[in-house]
């Protein structure tokens, strides 16, 4: 793989159930975000990680939790999901330990919560 | 609060130039970013300045007004794939990126 990957591409999901939405990175960068984007809405973070063993919130992080066990993955988790978390999620990653920290996306995954 | 303007849509035609322009006013000021986003797929990144002034990359500049709390980005002979939506992004005192809406630019023949 080159880049960033995210699991799965698109799904939809009933109200209440849990989700993990997978993203892996093989660029060894050691920060890491999850952003949401919905129409006519910015990109919004949801969580983030500046380095492996660390996670920290953005701005929409309520009904969402991340791990980063490593340098490559970061899941992002719904415990119960609502019908306001449909969206397209986004992952990314920077190398943080200089030049302009550039943020790099994955493909995106689709979620639709009914 | 943080806040990013952009025009929500512009329309251009091929082989013409189109200015694209973001005003914001965040909490500190790290750098900002332009990136494209086509339809249905992830933003990628155009662009980047943090001092004043014009950076150029082929067809496309991007400029900087720190004082004004303004940007553009310039697209030059427009070709029908630069049809996409245009991001603005400002990094702040927290080093968080703060995303505009985006700028749909339509591009016609």
């Amino acid at each position: 793989i080159a880049g960033i990957t995210q699991a799965p591409t698109s799904q939809i999901l009933a109200a209440g159930r849990r989700m993990t939405l997978r993203c892996t990175q093989d660029m060894r960068h050691n920060a890491m975000y999850w952003y949401r984007q919905d129409l006519g809405l910015g990109l919004r973070l949801i969580h983030y990680s500046n380095t492996a063993g660390t996670t920290g919130k953005g701005e929409v992080p309520d009904g969402y939790s991340v791990s980063r066990a490593n340098t490559d993955d970061f899941p992002l988790t719904l415990a119960s999901a609502v019908p306001s978390q449909t969206s397209v999620y986004f992952c990314a990653s920077s190398d943080s330990q200089g030049g302009t920290d550039t943020q790099y996306f994955g493909p995106g995954t689709r979620l639709t919560v009914l | 609060g943080q806040n990013i303007d952009q025009p929500t849509e512009m329309t251009a035609t091929e082989g013409a130039i189109v200015q694209i322009n973001c005003t914001y006013q965040t909490s500190g000021f790290n750098g900002l970013f332009w990136y494209q986003q086509h339809a249905g797929e992830a933003p990628t990144f155009l662009s980047y300045n943090v001092l004043d002034g014009l950076e150029e990359k082929g067809r496309f500049s991007s400029f900087l007004s720190r004082s004004k709390g303004y940007s553009y980005l310039l697209l030059k002979e427009l070709q029908m794939k630069d049809s996409a939506s245009y991001l603005c992004a400002v990094r702040d005192s927290n080093y968080q990126l703060i995303w505009g809406a985006g700028t749909k630019l339509i591009i016609k023949p």
